[in-house]
């Protein structure tokens, strides 16, 4: 069975300081991966999406930035974050070959930026 | 680019039927799913529309138009645990998946 791992569930930061999330799937293959994040009571902004390795695209440029250096590893980072950036960040994947559109979320980790 | 409307808050009495419209704007249309996600907790998927009809999944169901560009979910039977968020979310080319700003529904006995 397909599992997703998103860690950390919950951090603390500074403004200005840097930030890595990190995101694996287990049980597929070539999945299409995104990065949301929602704001307290909001809807879910699209970051980022990839549909392969080294394939980033790019919603909110910003001052974050995602990588995919594996097929079923999804990071984002930031170097500098600001305040603006505190939410709820949920990484996601969906078969690229689906025909259900099922996203698949990881637990979610929530940040707090002071 | 792309947008979906969704109404901000619903109420609806335990046992009722309540509909959740989504209106939408987007290029390169595949489909249009729902999700529903509780306090604090990440989105559980709970039906697709890639064709027009009604899709029933038990006591929800859910329509698309594509003509229209609107689609909706349908919550029978309400419970008390269906009080949550729903969101609607347009599948596009390119893999992108674009949410609607989400339906705060109250389920009250």
């Amino acid at each position: 069975s397909q599992t997703i791992h998103q860690w950390p569930a919950t951090l603390v930061q500074p403004v200005g300081s840097p930030l890595s999330l990190e995101c694996t799937v287990e049980g597929t293959s070539n999945p299409n991966l995104y990065w949301y994040r929602q704001a307290a009571g909001r809807g879910l902004q699209l970051l980022f999406y990839s549909v392969g390795i080294g394939q980033i695209s790019s919603e909110v440029p910003q001052n974050l930035s995602a990588s995919r250096p594996q097929d079923r590893q999804f990071i984002l980072s930031s170097k500098k974050l600001l305040l603006s950036d505190s939410g709820f960040y949920l990484c996601a994947w969906l078969r690229g070959e689906s025909n259900t559109g099922e996203l698949f979320f990881g637990e979610g980790s929530r940040l707090t930026v002071l | 680019g792309q947008s979906l409307e969704q109404p901000s808050e619903v109420t609806a009495v335990e046992g009722a039927i309540v509909q959740i419209n989504c209106t939408y704007q987007t290029s390169g249309f595949y489909g249009l799913s729902w999700y529903q996600q509780h306090d604090g907790g990440a989105p559980t998927f709970l039906s697709y529309n890639g064709l027009d009809g009604l899709e029933e999944t038990g006591r929800f169901s859910s329509f698309l138009s594509r003509s229209d560009s609107y689609g909706y979910l349908l919550l029978q039977e309400l419970q008390m645990k269906d009080s949550a968020s729903y969101f609607c979310a347009v599948r596009a080319g390119g893999g992108k998946v674009t949410f609607g700003t989400g339906t705060k529904l109250q389920v009250i006995p």
